[in-house]
């Protein structure tokens, strides 16, 4: 089973704004764990969104923010347009450099 | 602007061992750490391994007693050799490179490949 726990599925009008929690319950992730989020649209290779919990890279709209509280990571989709409908997957890394995906979530804009 | 691509014969019979390699342009596999990750259909990504330019690889444990990560820096490649093989390995097997925040170890994948089918059918 998979160390950290997405919700399987969110979803949320045009314009709202949502949030994918990522629950980290490995504990050779540390506790000053570090997360990434990605975005793969159907047939595609995934693509880094958010590294290091919050840091955005070039060209990925502002709309998209990440945070961290405890032992939960969390994405958040701000202005939510159609172009969002995606799977959105956190990752996250042992001391050791082993790699752990969450299980991903389906975004549905209504 | 770094490049992976992955190839391997796309239909496999079960018991039979999957080969993958990744060719990397536009970048050096003699630094970072190189991935491979594969998604079955319809379902989650799933780690698989990495080795790094030192030859210190990671293997998911599930995985771990069949799976062989080896890197070729004199080609720019690095491979993924899976044994004994069955229907449940039938996948989009995609290889990536794990960079980090400088100074850090804090990581994120920064490229991937796009990614190849492999079926295991009787």
């Amino acid at each position: 089973q998979s160390a950290l726990t997405q919700p399987a599925s969110v979803s949320g009008s045009p314009g709202q704004s949502i949030t994918i929690p990522c629950i980290v319950t490995n504990s050779d992730v540390g506790d000053s764990y570090s997360v990434s989020w990605y975005r793969q649209q159907p047939g595609i290779a995934p693509t880094l969104i958010i590294f290091d919990v919050t840091y955005r890279p070039p060209g990925v709209s502002d709309r998209f923010s990440g945070s961290k509280s405890g032992n939960t990571a969390s994405l958040t989709i701000s202005g939510l347009q159609a172009e969002d409908e995606a799977d959105y997957y956190c990752v996250s890394y042992t001391s050791d450099v082993a790699v752990i995906f969450g299980g991903g979530t389906k975004v549905t804009v209504l | 602007q770094l490049q992976l691509q992955e190839s391997s014969p796309g239909l496999l019979r079960p018991s039979e061992t999957l080969s993958l390699t990744c060719s990397v342009s536009g970048g050096s596999v003699s630094s970072y750490h190189w991935n491979w990750i594969r998604q079955p259909p319809g379902s989650r990504l799933e780690w698989i391994g990495n080795i790094h330019n030192t030859g210190k690889t990671n293997y998911n444990p599930s995985l771990q007693s069949r799976v062989t990560i080896l890197a070729d820096t004199s080609k720019n490649q690095f491979s993924l050799k899976l044994k004994s093989v069955t229907t449940a390995d039938t996948a989009v097997y995609y290889c990536a490179r794990l960079a980090h925040v400088r100074g850090t170890s804090r990581y994120f994948f920064d490229y991937w490949g796009q990614g190849r089918l492999v079926t295991v059918s009787s």
